[in-house]
């Protein structure tokens, strides 16, 4: 089974600053990895997504993520913070299951709080 | 906008009473999912149908049920709610397809007295 590990709970960072949020997944097959949103008491929202092709993938907010598959990582990037970024993000790898669709594999959670 | 929609937002039960949570979608797609998240936490995926076909993970509790009665509407039913079923759930769609890009809801928070 794969599985997924963001390697940390909590990122306190100052606004303006630049981030990183850590992301590894368990796979040796093709992956579909995918980073999601979820602001306090709301639903989870995708952030950005790697299906195929150019192995660094941009969302319209300034995050931006990188597929790398001999380090089997999916780091989030964002070169300046805002604090309306303060929320938990979540790293998701897809996995299938044959004729009954598939399923996310979830990290743990990485919580972001931007300070001013 | 197409989307996922839940009611309620915020539901409050008692102890060892039933509650019903609602899902709907107007994506048409055909798969749909529920997820219960505890508090910081991550989505622990409950059960999924895919189109009428119902596929239960291995640890949920027998206690969580739920409907799918046609293709947009999708319902979690909880029989005897514990102190510990207190969380958020999380209704999701899929289109049927290899990368099961998923599209959340706002949830449902459901307190248990």
């Amino acid at each position: 089974a794969q599985s997924v590990t963001q390697l940390d709970s909590q990122v306190p960072v100052f606004e303006e600053a630049p981030v990183e949020l850590r992301c590894n997944y368990s796979s040796s097959v093709s992956v579909y990895l995918f980073w999601y949103v979820q602001y306090p008491n709301q639903g989870l929202q995708l952030l950005l997504k790697y299906l195929s092709g150019s192995t660094l993938v941009e969302s319209i907010n300034g995050f931006e993520a990188e597929f790398n598959k001999s380090q089997t990582s999916f780091h989030l990037r964002k070169p300046s913070v805002h604090i309306s970024d303060t929320a938990e993000y979540f790293c998701a790898v897809s996995e299938n299951i044959g004729w009954r669709g598939g399923k996310l594999i979830f990290g743990q959670g990485t919580e972001l709080s931007v300070k001013p | 906008d197409a989307m996922v929609i839940q009611n309620p937002r915020y539901q409050v039960t008692q102890f060892g009473k039933p509650v019903t949570l609602s899902c709907s979608q107007t994506l048409n797609h055909n798969v749909m999912y529920w997820y219960q998240q505890k508090s910081s936490q991550a989505p622990k995926l409950l059960f999924h149908y895919y189109d009428k076909d119902f596929n239960n993970e291995a640890d949920t509790p027998d206690n969580f049920q739920s409907r799918r009665p046609n293709t947009s509407f999708c319902f979690l039913d909880i029989r005897s709610p514990g102190l510990g079923d207190a969380a958020m759930y999380l209704c999701a769609t899929s289109r049927e397809s290899s990368y099961n890009e998923q599209f959340f809801g706002p949830g449902t928070r459901l307190t248990v007295l």
